[in-house]
C-alpha cells in the first residue's frame, strides 16, 4: 500500500518557470490537501479539495493552482515560480475533514526558486 | 478563527528524562487536538489526537498529551525520552463546528541529548 506519493522529491526551477507537483494517493480517501512548509512557520494550507471536480483555497493560495479531475490525484500548479514560493510541499489525504479520521502525509517535494 | 501556539522553537532533554512539549490552541467551540511528528526528510506521521472522553489520551511510541481546557493546552509528554524522539513536533486544532481543514502550529524542534 503506497498511501500518498508525491513527485518530484526535489526541484530547481528558475524564476518565472511553471511546473506541477504531482501527488497521488491509493487510499480511495476524498479529502486531498496540499500545504507548504517554510522553516520556523510550520504548515501552512495552500489549497484543498473535498472531491473530484471541487477545490477550495487555503491560507495561502496566490501563486497556485489545482485540479482534481480523479480521486487518486491532486496536481499543484506553479505558473510563474518566485523565490518566495522556495519551501518544502508536502500533500495529505484523509477520508474527511473529520480530522479524527487522520491525515496521510506524503514525503514532500523540495523546491528552490533561484 | 481556529489557530494553535507551539511556545518553544527547540527543547533539550536527556535521554531518560521526561520530556514535555507545549501547545495552547484557539477554538470556538470544543477542539479536536492533533500531535504529529516528522523525522528528517520525511512527511508528518499521526501520534495521538483528543476528540472527546479522557483528558490523557495515549498514542505511538509511548507519547501521551493531556487535554486541558481551562489552560487551553494539549501538551506532548512522555516519561522516559530517548534519542530516537528527536525529531519536528507539530500540534494541530481544528474546530468540529466549522468544514476547514486542520491547521497546524509553527514546529518544535525536540533533541535528545545521550
Amino acid at each position: 500500500n503506497a498511501g500518498v506519493t508525491q513527485t518530484p522529491k526535489f526541484r530547481i526551477l528558475k524564476i518565472g518557470q511553471s511546473m506541477t507537483l504531482q501527488c497521488t494517493q491509493d487510499m480511495n480517501h476524498n479529502y486531498m490537501y496540499w500545504y507548504r512548509q517554510d522553516p520556523g512557520m510550520g504548515l501552512k494550507l495552500i489549497y484543498y479539495s473535498v472531491g473530484a471536480g471541487i477545490t477550495d483555497k487555503g491560507e495561502v493560495p496566490n501563486g497556485y493552482n489545482v485540479s482534481r479531475s480523479t480521486t487518486e490525484d491532486f496536481p499543484l500548479r506553479l505558473e510563474l515560480a518566485a523565490p518566495s514560493q522556495t519551501s518544502v510541499y508536502f500533500c495529505a489525504s484523509s477520508y474527511g475533514l473529520r480530522s479524527d479520521y487522520g491525515y496521510t502525509f506524503g514525503s514532500g517535494t523540495r523546491l528552490t526558486v533561484v | 478563527a481556529q489557530s494553535v501556539a507551539q511556545p518553544e522553537d527547540q527543547v533539550n532533554v536527556a535521554e531518560g528524562n521526561p520530556l514535555t512539549v507545549k501547545c495552547t490552541y484557539s477554538v470556538s467551540g470544543n477542539p479536536y487536538l492533533f500531535w504529529y511528528v516528522q523525522y528528517p526528510n520525511r512527511g508528518l506521521q499521526f501520534l495521538l489526537k483528543y476528540i472527546t472522553g479522557d483528558n490523557l489520551v495515549k498514542g505511538s511510541y509511548g507519547f501521551e498529551a493531556e487535554f486541558n481546557k481551562s489552560q487551553t493546552s494539549f501538551h506532548l509528554k512522555k516519561p522516559s525520552a530517548l534519542v530516537s524522539d528527536s525529531a519536528l513536533y507539530f500540534c494541530a486544532v481544528r474546530d468540529p463546528l466549522g468544514n476547514t481543514p486542520l491547521v497546524f502550529g509553527k514546529g518544535t524542534r525536540l533533541s535528545v541529548i545521550a
